[in-house]
């Protein structure tokens, strides 16, 4: 069966430093790969989605970036973190077909000090 | 303008009722499906249903239920004997088939069950 695996689960970090936010799939090949940001009680936003390795599609202008260096390897960075990057960050995966659920990780809680 | 509605942001619901969420959808694809999510207040998002714009039947899966209105374009979830760890946001998402696959979500429903 496939699973997600996201972490770490909380982050506490200064502003302006860096940020690297991973996530792994397995037991699937060449999924969907998504992050989403979520503000406290709303809706998602997505911000990065890739459809293969190297392949990223940016959503949102901001200050964080995304790679996918593995086939199953997502992984959201930021070289200088602001207040504004809080929040709860989400990975998900896919496949291509349009009946297919995302299925989500655990979250990143991301507190900004 | 918006492509997934819901517009209702709370709801309390007494203990085995049955509650309905409500979704409305805007879309030309002829070709869409229609997917819920529960989120509860530890954060992951649970898939708990799908219709398909083809599907000739409501969708269910146990105590959830879809009442898909094609014509009004709106897929109500129903969740029947409401429980009180039915207690989260509930979030409606739409995919159409030329959308590159991506889910387009509303603003979700924050579901509280009183016992």
């Amino acid at each position: 069966s496939q699973t997600i695996h996201q972490w770490p689960a909380t982050l506490v970090q200064p502003v302006g430093s860096p940020l690297s936010l991973e996530c792994t799939v397995e037991g699937t090949s060449n999924p969907n790969l998504y992050w989403y940001r979520q503000a406290a009680g709303r809706g998602l936003q997505l911000l990065f989605y890739s459809v293969g390795i190297g392949q990223i599609s940016s959503e949102v202008p901001q200050n964080l970036s995304a790679s996918r260096p593995q086939d199953r390897q997502f992984i959201l960075s930021s070289k200088k973190l602001l207040l504004s990057d809080s929040g709860f960050y989400l990975c998900a995966w896919d496949s291509q077909y349009t009946n297919q659920p995302q299925h989500f990780g655990d979250g990143t809680r991301l507190s900004i000090l | 303008a918006q492509k997934i509605t819901q517009t209702q942001p709370g709801m309390f619901v007494q203990e085995k009722e049955a509650v309905t969420l409500d979704c409305t959808y805007d879309t030309s694809d002829p070709s869409y499906g229609l997917f819920w999510y529960k989120q509860p207040s530890s954060g992951e998002m649970i898939f708990l249903i799908y219709q398909g714009s083809y599907d000739q039947q409501n969708a269910t899966e146990g105590r959830y239920s879809l009442n898909f209105q094609k014509a009004r374009k709106s897929a109500n979830l129903v969740i029947s004997a409401s429980q009180l760890g039915d207690s989260a946001m509930y979030f409606c998402a739409m995919r159409e088939v030329n959308s590159n696959y991506q889910l387009i979500w509303g603003a979700g429903t924050k579901l509280i069950i009183k016992p």
